[in-house]
């Protein structure tokens, strides 16, 4: 079975300063990884996702992350942050190959951007 | 390509009451995923729908309940109200298979129970 664990439940932060939200997971597989971002009053979208390949992740909005197969981590990273990165970031895994398993989700990080 | 589309986006209704909601997924998405948001729960998955059939549920009472039709459109149906199902219903379609898992979500219906 798979769990997340996201370790923050809000990060505050200023604004045009860089955030790290951690996310970490246990599988006995190999799995496929993502972050999904949800702003007020709207459903989630996707940030970015890692399936393969290079362990660094580029996505939308500047967000990139790194996927650590030994830390069993996925942290997802911003240089600078605004205003409109007021959000709340959901990391979910799935087991690699197999479709018919639900998304694991982590419990969310509320980004709090200061003035 | 049209996204998701969930409707109603807000509903209101009183304990004992129950409620229906609509879900279209992406074209050529097969899989229909319906999850419940709330601050204090934050999100928990209910069920999902492939193919008409009902393939993964989660810990929600039977008065959840759902169905998905031959053209992949899912309802979720939730009966004898509790003021404890105030929440954000999410739906979520995704390929179903062969795919990587990866969900695509609609703006969710906003459920207030009074």
């Amino acid at each position: 079975a798979q769990s997340v664990t996201q370790l923050d439940s809000q990060v505050p932060v200023f604004e045009e300063a860089p955030v790290e939200l951690r996310c970490n997971y246990s599988s006995s597989v190999s799995v496929y990884l993502f972050w999904y971002v949800q702003y007020p009053n709207q459903g989630l979208q996707l940030l970015l996702k890692y399936l393969s390949g290079s362990t660094l992740v580029k996505g939308i909005n500047g967000f990139e992350a790194e996927f650590n197969k030994s830390q069993t981590s996925f942290h997802l990273r911003k240089p600078s942050v605004h205003i409109s990165d007021t959000a709340e970031y959901f990391c979910a895994v799935t087991p690699r190959g197999n479709s018919n398993y639900q998304l694991i989700w982590g419990a969310g990080t509320k980004l709090i951007i200061k003035p | 390509k049209a996204g998701v589309t969930q409707t109603p986006r807000y509903l209101i209704k009183t304990r004992g009451q129950q409620v229906t909601l609509s879900c279209s997924p992406i074209s050529g998405h097969r899989s229909v995923s319906w999850y419940q948001q709330t601050p204090g729960q934050g999100l928990q998955f209910l069920f999902e729908y492939f193919s008409e059939t009902q393939r993964n549920k989660g810990n929600f009472p039977g008065r959840f309940s759902g169905r998905q039709f031959s053209n992949s459109r899912s309802e979720m149906n939730v009966s004898t109200l509790e003021l404890g199902d105030s929440a954000l219903y999410l739906c979520a379609s995704s390929l179903g298979g062969g795919g990587t898992g990866e969900l695509f979500f609609g703006e969710g219906s906003r459920l207030t129970v009074l």
